[in-house]
C-alpha cells in the first residue's frame, strides 16, 4: 500500500495563478482532510470530507476549494494564489465513526511558495 | 470552535534528560491523539487516549489523559537524539474535526 500520496512535492507560483494540489489514498478511508502548516501555528484544517460527494469547511477555508468525486482522491484547488498562502500543505486520511476522527495518516506534504 | 493550548513551544534538553509537553483544552474532549513530526517530515501518529485518567506507555514515552478529559501530557524519559522533532497533540470532539495544538519542538543536545 502506498498510503497517502501527494503531488507535487514543491511548487512556486506567482500571485494570481491557480493550481491544484493532488492527494490520493489507497486505504479505503472515508475521511480525508487538508491542513496547512505555518511556523509556530501547528496544523490548521482547511477543508475535509467524510465521503465521496461530501465536503465541509475547516478553520481556514478562504481561497481554497475542494471536491471529492471518489473515495480515493481529494484535490485542493487554489483559486488565485496569494503570498499569504505560502505554506506546507498536508493531506491526511482516516476512518471516522460517529463523528470521531481516528488515526490520521498524513501524506509527505507539498511545499508551496507564492511570489 | 475548539481550542487546544500546547506548552512549551520549544524545549532544549541534554541527551539523557527527561522531557514533557502539555496540552490543555477549555472543553471536555472525546479523545486526544499525539503525533510526532521529524524535521522536514510529515506528522506520524503515536497514540490515542480515550478514557478519563488513561495512561499508556510506549517504551520511554508515557502518555496521560486527565481525569476531566481536558488535558493531556507526553513524557519522554531519558531522551535520545532520535527523539528530536515536533510533538503535536490533536483533540477530537464530535465535530468531525481534529484540532491540533501548536506543537512542542524538541531539541536534544548530545
Amino acid at each position: 500500500n502506498a498510503g497517502v500520496t501527494q503531488t507535487p512535492k514543491f511548487q512556486v507560483l506567482k500571485t494570481g495563478q491557480s493550481m491544484t494540489l493532488q492527494c490520493a489514498q489507497d486505504m479505503n478511508h472515508e475521511y480525508m482532510s487538508w491542513y496547512r502548516q505555518d511556523p509556530g501555528m501547528g496544523l490548521r484544517l482547511i477543508h475535509y470530507s467524510v465521503g465521496a460527494g461530501i465536503t465541509d469547511q475547516g478553520e481556514v477555508p478562504n481561497g481554497y476549494n475542494v471536491s471529492r468525486s471518489t473515495t480515493e482522491d481529494f484535490p485542493l484547488r487554489l483559486l488565485s494564489a496569494a503570498p499569504s498562502q505560502t505554506s506546507v500543505y498536508f493531506c491526511a486520511s482516516s476512518r471516522i465513526s460517529g463523528g470521531a476522527v481516528y488515526t490520521q495518516y498524513f501524506g509527505p506534504g507539498t511545499r508551496l511558495t507564492v511570489l | 470552535g475548539q481550542q487546544v493550548m500546547q506548552i512549551p513551544q520549544y524545549q532544549h534538553v541534554q541527551e539523557g534528560e527527561d522531557f514533557t509537553t502539555y496540552c490543555n483544552s477549555s472543553t471536555t474532549l472525546s479523545n486526544i491523539q499525539w503525533y510526532k513530526q521529524r524535521p522536514g517530515g510529515h506528522p506520524v501518529f503515536l497514540i490515542q487516549l480515550v478514557k478519563s485518567g488513561e495512561v499508556k506507555k510506549q517504551k520511554r514515552l508515557t502518555f496521560q489523559f486527565g481525569e476531566a478529559k481536558k488535558n493531556s501530557s507526553l513524557h519522554i524519559t531519558a531522551t535520545q537524539t532520535t527523539d528530536v522533532g515536533t510533538y503535536f497533540c490533536a483533540a477530537g470532539g464530535s465535530a468531525r474535526q481534529l484540532t491540533f495544538g501548536s506543537g512542542t519542538q524538541l531539541t536534544v543536545l548530545p
